[in-house]
């Protein structure tokens, strides 16, 4: 079937404002991530959900940080009171589940300005 | 704490040349170590995996290889070409605690010229 999606590509947003992140896994993936990829370096953790609980929420850097996945298929991303430092990549990958062989299989991102 | 290193960060080579990346790890406690290709503005391509258990996954012209007891992987690619060129990322899942919790390195840009 399909790839991992993301919407929209890109968000352009003033500092302070409220901004949801959309993703959707490939079909009957279980377990979804999301992840911050600034220019130069590497995606780096934010949070991953098993079904629909989030397993693993270490990476979420504050708590204006928030995400959901409330059918366990679709997942958003929520940033609140956004702020300049948070203008970066948001990816999203999808797995068939933890199982050692499984592979992670990442969406376009999301370009997230802040101004 | 994680960390995952690749050196160099960037890489020039002539078309043809057969080639090799690092990847770096100082936990050697890993569940499974996957490289990515990453091109300019787009997300990450799966390339191989790497079960713990494994010491080596082979796709066409890559080769990847594992030694976790010395925190090291390397992804060999044969005969370059020019659409090889783009960022390669790898990344480590942790064998204890939350599995899903991945590290990356901040990848290895490689260009391979006509």
């Amino acid at each position: 079937g399909a790839g991992v999606s993301q919407t929209p590509s890109n968000k352009v947003t003033e500092k302070g404002k409220y901004v949801e992140l959309r993703c959707d896994p490939i079909s009957g993936h279980t377990a979804l991530y999301w992840y911050r990829q600034s220019l130069g370096q590497g995606p780096e953790f934010l949070i991953y959900f098993q079904g629909t609980g989030a397993a693993d929420d270490s990476g979420l850097p504050n708590d204006r940080f928030f995400a959901v996945r409330p059918e366990g298929s679709v997942s958003t991303l929520k940033i609140q009171r956004t702020e300049r430092g948070d203008s970066a990549v948001y990816l999203c990958a999808s797995s068939s589940g933890l199982a050692v062989g499984n592979e992670q299989f990442f969406g376009p991102g999301t370009r997230l300005t802040v101004l | 704490k994680q960390e995952v290193t690749q050196i160099p960060a960037a890489l020039s080579v002539p078309e043809g040349e057969n080639l090799v990346l690092n990847c770096s790890f100082t936990d050697s406690a890993i569940y499974n170590l996957q490289w990515f290709r990453q091109d300019p503005g787009k997300g990450l391509t799966s390339l191989l995996l790497i079960q713990s258990s494994q010491r080596e996954q082979t796709s066409g012209r890559l080769n990847a290889s594992l030694d976790k007891s010395s925190g090291r992987s390397t992804l060999y690619i044969a005969a370059s070409q020019p659409g090889d060129s783009a960022t390669y990322l790898c990344a480590v899942r942790p064998a204890f605690g939350n599995a899903g919790k991945s590290t990356f390195g901040d990848g290895t840009t490689l260009t391979v010229k006509p």
